[in-house]
């Protein structure tokens, strides 16, 4: 049974660039929820996804952007990257909006570096 | 703003003995807590959960405690093992959505 799977693993992209990250559901869940880890820090909401419309959004830019699609799996799109924007890209999925006793399965996550 | 915090980035415990692991939070509308465990190179995955309607919850050796009056939680770990040896996130959530809120993490040491 797979888990959470995110691509790419790694990336680098230069400032003012736009990038995508994909992440696919553990199969059984509906709802995928988008995270940034800073160096040094907890993971800090982005977004949430569910029925393909974003539900609950952090405290993040508008640069910031998603999508779900009809098989669940989802992407995050982040415009105009800045420097502050290097960090690990989780993607974790859940069944329905409000977690289980289990939380969310998180993928290995994407690690975006910008130069 | 932190409203979850991890006071101590790191820990060293001998195998055999307990680890505690601390986490206070400053939002009392939180109600639903989880520690989540991360080894390098992957995903946080997660551990145990308890709701603010218990103050402890048992898992195998894992049991987490719950102090709503102080806010505070904790992780108790008996007996360590070395293949504990991980970063440790608490994680949060209020009933106003599925929103988490991690803390900064502590490092957990285990020597053999």
């Amino acid at each position: 049974d797979a888990g959470v799977t995110q691509s790419p693993t790694h990336l680098i992209k230069t400032r003012g660039q736009q990038v995508t990250l994909r992440c696919s559901p553990k199969s059984g869940h509906d709802t995928v929820s988008w995270y940034q880890q800073a160096l040094g820090q907890g993971p800090q909401f982005i977004f949430q996804y569910y029925e393909e419309e974003e539900r609950q959004r952090g405290n993040f830019p508008d640069r910031f952007s998603g999508h779900q699609f009809p098989n669940y799996s989802s992407e995050l799109n982040v415009n105009a990257l800045l420097l502050g924007d290097s960090a690990l890209y989780l993607c974790a999925s859940s069944w329905g909006i409000y977690t289980s006793n289990y939380g969310y399965t998180f993928g290995s996550g994407t690690r975006l570096t910008v130069v | 703003d932190q409203q979850v915090k991890q006071n101590s980035p790191s820990l060293s415990v001998q195998e055999g003995r307990i680890s505690i692991l601390n986490c206070d939070y400053t939002n009392s509308m939180f109600d639903y807590f989880l520690w989540y465990k991360k080894y390098p190179a992957e995903g946080p995955t997660f551990l145990i959960s308890i709701s603010s309607i218990k103050d402890k919850n048992e898992d195998g050796r894992f049991t987490v405690f719950l102090n709503k009056s102080a806010k505070h939680l904790s992780l108790h770990i008996v007996p360590s093992q070395p293949g504990d040896s991980a970063v440790y996130f608490c994680a949060a959530s209020a009933n106003t959505g599925n929103q988490f809120y991690f803390g900064t993490g502590t490092s957990l040491t285990v020597i053999p």
